[in-house]
């Protein structure tokens, strides 16, 4: 079935750092993927999207881009801000329902 | 003004209870959704109904009963509340049901069962 997987662990970093998330999925197909932020206390927030292979999603900084060759779409931002620190999901379309990785906490330091 | 609201946003209750999280979408949308975050910040699918009607039913205890009076609303009625259903809850909508559909998720319904 579809899965996505993400780095184990929480991420520390100092401010204006330069920050990468790994995602992998599986899947047949060709789903679309996504990643959302959830900052502490909130619900879940869209960060961004790509829907076929190739496509770079962009949003506040943040980017990630679509490889099918590789079943990859990492996140990545040049330099981090405090306001960044919150927990980020890589997630896949597909079977009328997102599945999502189990979740990275990014905590940013001044 | 927002998009997909849930209510309660805390609760706390007795093991043995029932309680009813409401959800509402203002988005137009045809699809919503209850996801669980667990201690661990995993997200799972319970449901999903697509124009009020049921469509994913994941494994869950059948304590556990949505039901969707019209496509913009979506609520979870839990019977006989365990320890163990201590979680958030979000309730989520997309405009369909469609793998590449944005989900937009409430804020969430801190759950916990004493």
């Amino acid at each position: 079935g579809n899965s996505v997987t993400q780095m184990e662990g929480p991420v520390t970093l100092s401010e204006e750092a330069f920050l990468t998330i790994n995602c992998t999925y599986t899947a047949t197909g060709y789903p679309s993927l996504f990643w959302y932020v959830q900052y502490p206390g909130e619900g879940l927030q869209l960060l961004l999207k790509a829907t076929k292979a190739d496509d770079k999603g962009s949003n506040k900084g943040f980017e990630a881009t679509y490889r099918k060759e590789t079943t990859s779409f990492h996140l990545e931002k040049g330099s981090v801000q405090v306001s960044d620190s919150a927990v980020y999901f890589c997630a896949l379309g597909g079977n009328n329902r997102l599945a999502f990785g189990k979740g990275n906490q990014v905590v940013v330091i001044p | 003004d927002t998009a997909v609201s849930q209510t309660p946003k805390y609760l706390v209750t007795q093991m043995g209870n029932d309680k009813s999280i409401k959800c509402e979408q203002n988005l137009g949308h045809d699809t919503m959704y209850w996801y669980k975050q667990d201690s661990k910040k995993f997200l799972k699918i319970m449901f999903s109904y697509n124009n009020k009607e049921l469509i994913i039913n994941e494994t869950v205890p059948n304590r556990f009963s949505p039901k969707s009076p019209d496509k913009a609303h979506l609520n979870l009625h839990i019977n006989s509340l365990e320890l163990g259903d201590s979680a958030v809850y979000f309730c989520a909508s997309s405009l369909a049901s469609g793998q590449g559909n944005t989900i937009y998720f409430g804020e969430g319904s801190w759950l916990t069962v004493v």
